[in-house]
């Protein structure tokens, strides 16, 4: 069955980084786009970024452009998140999903980020 | 970009009754349209795809309806399990997601 397990949340310090995984399971990883979701505590849901299947594009919210960058590697079933010059609006649970055509099908579990001093 | 002003942020409503969401969009969006269900502490749950398609293994009270701009879910008989926060969201041509306010859900 498809899995998502999202992992490097925690606390960290506002202007520091931190690298989010997500280790994919259960369907061919390379086949699909991925998505990273984020939903601040007791708020909606945000979009973060996409990337392509096989990695050649990624988009981004203006929220977080020149600071977040998504990649993946389809050897290791494995998306990443990479999270420069944090700061305490960034805080959320992270989600990661699977895009399957048009629509995110499939949810990982999420990742806590919390940014504080 | 494109808004998602979904209406409304909460209702209450009893076991059996039919509940309505709408979901307008700021601009047209075709049939790029998907629905969530979300339970406290949980990820979202895919319901309804491209306006009207129900995904595999969501019960037929849940429905989708709408074009353009204007967009609807129904739930068409309320149960106590579906107590939740739906979410309408949209898509562009480079897969970008945009998503509504967001409706809480609750059992009267």
């Amino acid at each position: 069955q498809v899995q998502l397990v999202e992992s490097g949340g925690g606390v960290v310090q506002p202007g520091r980084s931190l690298r989010l995984s997500c280790a994919a399971s259960g369907f061919t990883f390379s086949s699909y786009g991925m998505h990273w979701v984020r939903q601040a505590p007791g708020k909606g849901l945000e979009w973060v970024a996409v990337i392509w299947y096989d990695g050649s594009k990624g988009y981004y919210a203006d929220s977080v452009k020149g600071r977040f960058t998504i990649s993946r590697d389809n050897s290791k079933n494995t998306l990443y998140l990479q999270m420069n010059s944090l700061s305490v609006d960034d805080t959320a649970v992270y989600f990661c999903a699977r895009t399957y055509g048009t629509r995110p099908d499939y949810w990982g579990q999420g990742t806590l980020v919390t940014v504080s001093s | 970009d494109i808004q998602m002003t979904q209406s409304p942020s909460s209702l209450s409503a009893s076991v059996g009754d039919r509940v309505t969401i709408t979901c307008q969009a700021s601009q047209d969006i075709s049939n790029y349209l998907n629905w969530y269900q979300q339970k406290p502490g949980k990820a979202p749950k895919l319901l309804i795809y491209d306006v009207s398609n129900l995904q595999t293994g969501v019960p037929s009270r849940f429905s989708g309806s709408g074009s353009g701009t204007d967009f609807t879910f129904t739930i068409y008989s309320l149960q106590p399990d579906d107590i939740a926060t739906y979410y309408c969201q949209q898509y562009d041509d480079f897969f970008a997601l945009t998503f509504g306010g967001g409706t809480k859900v609750e059992v009267k």
